[in-house]
């Protein structure tokens, strides 16, 4: 089965860059998702990455996968105070039809 | 609507009361799914609908919970006998199908549920 597995907690200051990481376990997942979610608020897609592609870049975010080692990655360039929130990581394997998350990742920006 | 719509945004409930969360899809999605969030966690699948039919139950805790969508559209989450551990932010999302490209799942804004 899935199991998603994500680091807690990044502080970064505004205008660097922020790197996100995520592992998954199911070797057959066919699409990544990062999606972020504000204090209170829903999930909001923010990209996802077809399991053949190595790497999606979408304005100033770029998702790097290496399939081998099951790593996602979501880097966010010039990083905005209004990218404070958490960050969470899922897959979706053939077949199936559910999203399995991660724990999230809370990404602060310290101005 | 323009989105995922979920109704109430809010529900304070006492323990072993039934509980009715409502989600109303994107126009033309077929497939509708629910999930559940505890706090600090990441979102727990419950159940999915392709159309009229649940898919997929199988991440319902227990027969306390069930789901309907009778006309292919708006959604359902029923919650029997309601206890402590069921407070948690109900999420509804929706897709426009398994073969979308991508399956690009949007989300609505959650149901807050606390049973007191």
């Amino acid at each position: 089965g899935e199991d998603v597995e994500q680091s807690l907690f990044l502080s970064v200051r505004e205008g660097d860059s922020s790197v996100i990481n995520c592992t998954y376990t199911d070797s057959s997942s066919t699409y990544l998702y990062w999606y972020k979610q504000e204090p209170g608020a829903g999930l909001q897609l923010l990209t996802y990455i077809f399991s053949n592609m190595d790497m999606k870049q979408d304005q100033r975010l770029t998702v790097l996968l290496n399939k081998k080692d099951k790593h996602l990655s979501l880097r966010i360039a010039d990083t905005q105070t209004g990218d404070s929130a958490i960050y969470f990581c899922a897959e979706k394997a053939p077949g199936n039809n559910r999203l399995a998350f991660g724990k999230g990742n809370q990404v602060v920006v310290i101005p | 609507g323009a989105g995922v719509s979920q109704t109430p945004s809010n529900k304070v409930t006492e323990k072993g009361k039934y509980v009715e969360l409502r989600c109303d899809p994107i126009s033309g999605h077929t497939a509708l799914y629910w999930y559940r969030q505890s706090l600090g966690q990441g979102p727990e699948f419950l159940i999915y609908f392709q159309g009229t039919g649940a898919a997929d139950d199988s991440g319902l805790p227990n027969d306390r919970f069930f789901a309907v969508r009778p006309e292919g559209s708006v959604s359902t989450l029923k919650i029997q006998r309601t206890e402590r551990g069921d407070s948690a932010v109900y999420l509804c999302a929706s897709s426009s199908g398994p073969r979308s490209s991508g399956n690009t799942i949007y989300f609505g804004e959650g149901s807050w549920l606390t049973v007191v």
